[in-house]
């Protein structure tokens, strides 16, 4: 069965630096997701993606953070300068299309990020 | 975003039917009723979906109300396995489909 798949598993970066966080959605998918999920709270939102371009952000994602889609497999997340409260489990995750609400998402197992 | 309410925590016997309830009197015509899952440690997992009509995939059902202001997904008999937070959320048209999680039910399954 299809899955999508994140790297690394585990992250742990100081204060300051950078960190790219990479997916490889499902191969059909056309659609991509960034959530974030801080231990011990909901999962929220970040950003979805489109044909190249951002589809939808939230006020979470500020100008730290950008995504691309850089060949035909893989999907990233970059956080230009790190800050201790980035510390959270990033989940990618891809749908084959969207825009009706009719199309189930598939997570990956996420990347666990830690800044210290 | 319309808004959905599910009890905090449910608890089951293992090999028993569970009915994890949720309220969306809200709800939009075009609104998409999802539901989702998290096991310890994991991503969240798709479980079913459905518009108007009950849906059954080989994971669960999912009983939706005649006016659609609340819904019911069955697990027909919970495993150990089960043991996750369960996510309704409602999907709207137009919205490139951003999941909004709230805090969920949890499952507790016991032997």
């Amino acid at each position: 069965e299809p899955e999508v798949t994140q790297t690394p598993s585990h992250q742990v970066t100081q204060m300051g630096q950078e960190v790219i966080l990479r997916c490889v959605p499902i191969s059909n998918h056309l659609y991509f997701y960034w959530y974030r999920q801080i231990l011990g709270q909901k999962v929220e939102f970040l950003v979805s993606f489109y044909n190249n371009e951002i589809s939808e952000k939230s006020e979470i994602f500020d100008d730290q953070f950008s995504v691309e889609r850089p060949d035909g497999s893989n999907f990233t997340l970059k956080i230009r300068s790190t800050k201790l409260e980035d510390s959270a489990m990033y989940f990618c995750a891809s749908s084959a299309a969207s825009g009706t609400g009719a199309y189930e998402q598939y997570f990956g197992p996420g990347t666990r990020l830690t800044v210290t | 975003d319309a808004k959905t309410t599910q009890p905090n925590s449910m608890e089951s016997n293992e090999e028993e039917p569970v009915h994890l309830p949720c309220n969306h009197s809200t709800i939009s015509g075009t609104d998409y009723i999802h539901w989702y899952r998290q096991l310890p440690s994991q991503g969240p997992e798709y479980v079913i979906h459905g518009l108007t009509s009950n849906v059954n995939n080989r994971m669960a059902s999912l009983a939706i109300a005649e006016d659609r202001k609340s819904s019911t997904l069955i697990l027909h008999r919970a495993t150990l396995r089960d043991a996750a937070v369960y996510y309704c959320i409602l999907l709207s048209i137009g919205t490139a489909s951003k999941l909004t999680f709230g805090t969920g039910t949890r499952l507790q399954v016991t032997l």
